[in-house]
């Protein structure tokens, strides 16, 4: 069936290094790539998307890179800090069927930052 | 301006019940979606209501229904609740139909089935 990947589940990085976080999926028109980061006991809060018609996007210590003929998609965090601790989840729309498409989520990265 | 807003913040419920959910979407915003997530999981889809259609549906069983009223505000129903319903169930309002416009989420109600 659809779905997104996510790699890896957990991800430990000194304070100060890069995180990367891979995600592939599998509807080929997906052209819509969002990246959600929650924090513990709180409501995933978007921090970045992509769309197809540009391969890197960044925002400050973010970017993320966008590969549409292997299909997937990066998420890159750079400078790490304690405050970046969190679970990140990467999504992508998914034909469910009917003409609609469903946001499918993958099943997240725990990220720790350790000072 | 406000943001997504849920009701209630916690539940309660034993096996068997109904329980009623309710979301208020960012204003201006005419799309929102219900997702389930399940601890250690990602938000898995339910529905998708846009200008009060239902416009998208996810696997889930007829027991979930939802509806969309005229100011935008949305309910989602769960009958016959069983334990593995247990989860947060996340609102999330959008300008525009479709998962290609960017989804802002509600605080969540945390539902716990006994």
């Amino acid at each position: 069936g659809e779905n997104v990947e996510q790699h890896p589940s957990t991800l430990s990085v000194q304070e100060g290094d890069s995180a990367v976080i891979k995600c592939t999926y599998s509807d080929s028109a997906s052209n819509y790539f969002p990246w959600y980061k929650q924090e513990l006991g709180k409501r995933p809060q978007l921090i970045i998307d992509i769309r197809s018609n540009v391969g890197e996007k960044k925002d400050q210590r973010i970017a993320v890179t966008l590969n549409k003929t292997a299909k997937h998609f990066s998420l890159h965090i750079t400078e790490t800090q304690p405050e970046d601790s969190a679970v990140y989840f990467c999504a992508a729309p998914l034909y469910s069927g009917a003409g609609s498409y469903q946001l499918t989520f993958g099943k997240g990265t725990k990220l720790s930052v350790i000072p | 301006d406000a943001g997504v807003t849920q009701s209630p913040t916690h539940l309660i419920k034993t096996r068997g019940q109904q329980v009623t959910l309710r979301c208020s979407p960012i204003s201006g915003h005419k799309s929102v979606s219900w997702y389930q997530q399940v601890l250690g999981q990602g938000p898995q889809f339910i529905f998708q209501y846009y200008e009060k259609e239902e416009r998208g549906r996810g696997n889930f069983p007829d027991r979930f229904s939802a509806r969309q009223f005229p100011n935008y505000s949305s309910e989602l129903n769960v009958n016959a609740l069983l334990l593995g319903d247990s989860a947060l169930y996340l609102c999330a309002s959008s300008s525009g139909q479709g998962a290609y416009n960017e989804q802002y989420f509600g605080p969540g109600t945390r539902l716990l089935v006994l």
